[in-house]
């Protein structure tokens, strides 16, 4: 069965500090990949997204992601963290395969906390 | 532009009762969905459609029905409330399957 993991519940980083959040995926076809950012007592928002081609994507808010076939993983990084940015953050995986109708499947999130 | 429009925002309902959250969205998207969100299970799927009259079962079906008559409306109905359905709830919407979610802003269910 497909899954999506994202290894960290909580992190907390330092305003100014880089950012990496990690997500790995199971399942062995080709997927496309997103992750999304949620602010508390809001809906979900689109950062970024993978489907094909060069697997280093940009996103808004400084963020990007690379797609790494070999490791299943799709890890979403930021330079420089501002307090802003602290929310938390799902990865989201979907499959082109019969029956699926590319549903995506949610990690459980990761929150991001930052430091001044 | 509306996007996707959730109503309620907030609802409290009593073992038992039965109620219709709305989704409504102006995009014409054909996809639509609707998830759960409820603390450290990220969001899960209940019921999704592929386009009006056309509608399936995701991951946690049980307790709540689905229909679309429209392309623009998908309800999703929880038949008999229970502590368990007490949860965020989100409808996504997206203009075909290769494609990212548009979310609404969500429902936030209380069942005592």
């Amino acid at each position: 069965a497909q899954s999506v993991t994202q290894p960290d519940i909580h992190i907390t980083v330092s305003e100014g500090a880089s950012l990496e959040l990690r997500c790995n995926y199971s399942y062995g076809a080709t997927p496309y990949l997103f992750w999304y950012v949620q602010s508390p007592g809001q809906g979900l928002q689109l950062l970024l997204k993978y489907f094909s081609g060069d697997t280093l994507v940009q996103g808004i808010k400084g963020f990007e992601a690379e797609f790494k076939r070999s490791q299943s993983s799709f890890n979403l990084r930021k330079p420089s963290v501002h307090w802003s940015d602290a929310a938390e953050y799902f990865c989201a995986v979907g499959w082109n395969y019969g029956g699926s109708q590319g549903n995506l499947i949610f990690g459980k999130g990761t929150k991001l906390s930052v430091k001044p | 532009n509306a996007g996707v429009t959730q109503t309620p925002k907030f609802q409290v309902l009593k073992t038992g009762q039965s109620m219709t959250l709305q989704c409504a969205q102006d995009m014409n998207h054909e996809y639509m969905s609707w998830y759960r969100q409820d603390p450290g299970m990220g969001l899960r799927l209940i019921h999704y459609s592929v386009g009006a009259g056309i509608t399936d079962q995701g991951e946690v079906p049980n307790g709540y029905n689905v229909s679309r008559s429209t392309t623009e409306d998908f309800p999703l109905r929880l038949l008999s409330a229970a502590p368990s359905q007490t949860s965020v709830y989100f409808c996504a919407t997206r203009p075909h399957q290769n494609y990212g979610y548009t979310f609404g802003s969500g429902t936030r269910l209380t069942v005592v």
